[in-house]
């Protein structure tokens, strides 16, 4: 499967301000994704990243909020934004690459994750 | 849009005893059912997943079983081991590939 790097991998900021995380995978991929892992919890889709286009938002997630880029396909950002103590999560980028014929071509893969925490 | 749950929430067997976790969806159009480990600290790791043309599907002593008629697939362990304790994930995904995550379950696995 191809490997997938975040960075940070942890950062600890102040409300107000921003954090922008990268995802940079070793091999060109179609599909990236990002989703938010809340203390204790599943995860939850942010949006699809697409390339050389708008992110796609889930419900209840915006682009002001949660600005993302696709510049190539093998790079993607996320930036929170107006950073809030409800924001502290673990933020995973995952793509899409089969690795043969046990899994698919969807299969997805994550990210290490950044954990961020608000103050 | 999807919805997907997962049963149970916590689970603690024996080593060497099976382990059963049970998920539902909701969309009939789903046709994609991964199942997620997380070991505490780390990213979700991918070990098994399904699709809606098969019933069942074996990798040594995991398996999962998927019924489409009532929309419920499940996850098998068998002889568990102290590593297999994390927290399991199953998720469903139709159009799109956007995957939908089940609450996951705690297993432990005692000595």
């Amino acid at each position: 499967s191809a490997v997938i790097s975040q960075k940070p991998s942890r950062d600890i900021c102040q409300r107000g301000t921003s954090l922008t995380i990268q995802c940079q995978v070793d091999s060109q991929v179609t599909m990236m994704f990002w989703y938010r892992q809340q203390p204790g919890q599943s995860l939850t889709l942010i949006a699809t990243a697409n390339q050389g286009s708008e992110a796609t938002y889930e419900s209840g997630f915006v682009i002001d909020k949660f600005p993302i880029s696709r510049p190539n396909l093998t790079f993607s950002t996320l930036t929170v934004s107006n950073l809030s103590p409800e924001d502290s999560s673990i933020y995973l980028c995952s793509v899409e690459g089969g690795q043969g014929a046990f899994h698919g071509l969807d299969t997805q893969y994550f990210g290490p994750g950044t954990r961020l925490t608000v103050l | 849009g999807e919805n997907v749950e997962q049963h149970p929430s916590t689970l603690s067997v024996q080593e060497g005893d099976s382990a059963v976790i049970k998920c539902t969806y909701s969309d009939s159009a789903s046709n994609y059912f991964p199942w997620y480990k997380q070991e505490l600290g780390k990213r979700p790791q991918l070990i098994i997943d399904i699709r809606s043309n098969v019933g069942e599907k074996k990798d040594q002593r995991i398996a999962v079983t998927l019924n489409k008629t009532a929309k419920h697939f499940s996850l098998h362990i068998t002889e568990t081991q102290p590593e297999d304790s994390a927290v399991y994930f199953c998720a469903a995904a139709g159009g799109g590939n956007k995957l939908t995550f089940g609450t996951g379950t705690q297993l432990k696995v005692e000595l």
